[in-house]
């Protein structure tokens, strides 16, 4: 079975551009969650979709937003990108919402780098 | 709010040798789990062990156990017999059964030595 899978893996972007970043759930997980790691520092959560909709947001301004498709794939979209934005974005899948068990299983990743 | 600390930016260990990874956090919620999770260099965060809150079993998973001392809300990795493959970076982490927002720490980047 795939895993998690999020495209591309790597992308560079100008400052002022926009960036959609994609992610495939594991076959049957109906809940996707967004992070932003900048290097250096832990994945820090800015949304999650269960069912197509929104289930909760972290701390991140408007110019990112998100979206979950009747296949319950993923896009991440940044609009407007700062030099800050740099990191790598990791998407999360689970069957549902509120799973506890280590329900979580994690892609490697797209590796953003804003210049 | 909740928070995780690790306190150990980077550890050397030497290979077959048991290692502690330090992890204390804080949260007000009284349903929670608790998760350690590995990250090589190629990004992929992988899931090593989990705690709930309500265990009263420290949590095993073959060489990895979790350390976990609720008043002192500590919740520290004991790897054993430590691999040369082990060498990653390290995150603890937590989430409250109310939500699915995962809260990380920052890190420890175990190396170990041949």
């Amino acid at each position: 079975d795939a895993g998690v899978t999020q495209s591309p893996t790597h992308l560079i972007k100008t400052r002022g551009q926009q960036v959609t970043l994609r992610c495939s759930p594991i076959s049957g997980h109906k809940s996707v969650s967004w992070y932003q790691q900048v290097l250096g520092q832990g994945p820090q959560f800015i949304f999650q979709y269960y069912e197509k909709e929104e289930r909760g947001r972290g701390n991140f301004p408007d110019r990112f937003s998100a979206r979950q498709f009747p296949n319950y794939s993923s896009e991440l979209n940044v609009n407007a990108l700062l030099l800050g934005d740099s990191a790598l974005y990791l998407c999360a899948s689970s069957l549902s919402f509120g799973q506890q068990l280590g329900g979580y299983t994690f892609g490697s990743g797209t590796r953003l780098t804003v210049v | 709010a909740q928070k995780i600390t690790q306190t150990q930016p980077g550890m050397f260990v030497q290979e077959k040798e048991a290692v502690t990874l330090d992890c204390t956090y804080d949260t007000s919620d009284q349903s929670y789990g608790l998760f350690w999770y590995k990250q090589p260099s190629s990004g992929e965060m992988i899931f090593l062990i989990y705690q709930g809150s309500y265990d009263e079993q420290n949590a095993t998973e073959g060489r990895y156990s979790l350390n976990f001392q609720k008043a002192r809300k500590s919740a520290n990795l004991v790897i054993s017999a430590s691999q040369l493959g082990d060498s990653a970076m390290y995150f603890c982490a937590m989430k409250a059964s109310r939500d699915d927002k995962i809260i990380f720490g920052k890190g420890t980047r175990l190396h170990i030595l041949p």
